[in-house]
């Protein structure tokens, strides 16, 4: 069975730093693993996948996430991190087996301090 | 241009009077799903769709139907909608239905059962 974990459910850094969005899962199978942001009153646009190809994996507005298996963990970050960025961020989890469910986290709210 | 369609985006009803919810995609996708989002937990699969006359349940169906006998369009209906449905409905769809493609998001729909 898939789960999905957001670690914090708010988290707010100043413009400028880093920010680090934490996400544990787990999965039977090989998953595939993505996050999605959502902006105040919009759709949700994804951010960056993995699946199963390099670890390391580079998305849009400079945002990246690592696949660490033995952490089972896909943490997301960001070196600097600016006002536009301030959104709701969502780990989803989807096994490339049998089933074809996608699991969302409950999603972690970034703020932006000035 | 690419995208999914959802109508209405707003809608107030009733306890019991049926109503659906419009998708549609124009991206020849075969994977279709719903979800609802509710604070603090997140988007949860209501129902999907890998192709065709293909559906199954997600981790909340209860009190939603769905069909896909087109392959662009992927209703959802609520026979008999009750307050605890109230929330914000979003469609997607995808390649392949495997889940390890990235899902495209409708705008979403405001649902408020009184």
């Amino acid at each position: 069975a898939q789960s999905v974990t957001q670690l914090d459910s708010h988290v707010s850094v100043s413009e400028g730093t880093p920010v680090l969005l934490r996400c544990n899962y787990s999965s039977s199978y090989s998953p595939s693993l993505f996050w999605y942001v959502q902006h105040p009153n919009k759709g949700l646009q994804l951010l960056l996948k993995y699946t199963s190809a390099a670890t390391l994996v580079k998305g849009i507005n400079g945002f990246e996430a690592e696949f660490k298996k033995s952490e089972t963990s896909f943490h997301l970050t960001k070196p600097s991190a600016h006002m536009s960025d301030a959104a709701e961020y969502f780990c989803v989890v989807s096994d490339t087996g049998s089933a074809s469910k996608i699991i969302f986290g409950s999603g972690t709210r970034l703020s932006i301090r000035p | 241009e690419a995208q999914v369609t959802q109508n209405p985006r707003y809608l107030i009803t009733v306890t019991g009077k049926k109503l659906t919810v419009t998708c549609s995609q124009n991206m020849n996708h075969e994977y279709m799903s719903w979800y609802r989002q509710d604070p603090g937990l997140g988007l949860r699969q209501i129902y999907y769709s890998m192709n065709v006359e293909v559906t199954d349940k997600g981790d909340v169906p209860e009190g939603y139907k769905v069909s896909r006998k087109e392959k662009r369009n992927f209703p959802l209906i609520l026979e008999s909608p009750s307050p605890n449905q109230t929330s914000l409905y979003f469609c997607a769809s995808s390649l392949l239905g495997q889940g390890n493609y990235e899902q495209y998001f409708g705008p979403g729909t405001r649902l408020t059962v009184t």
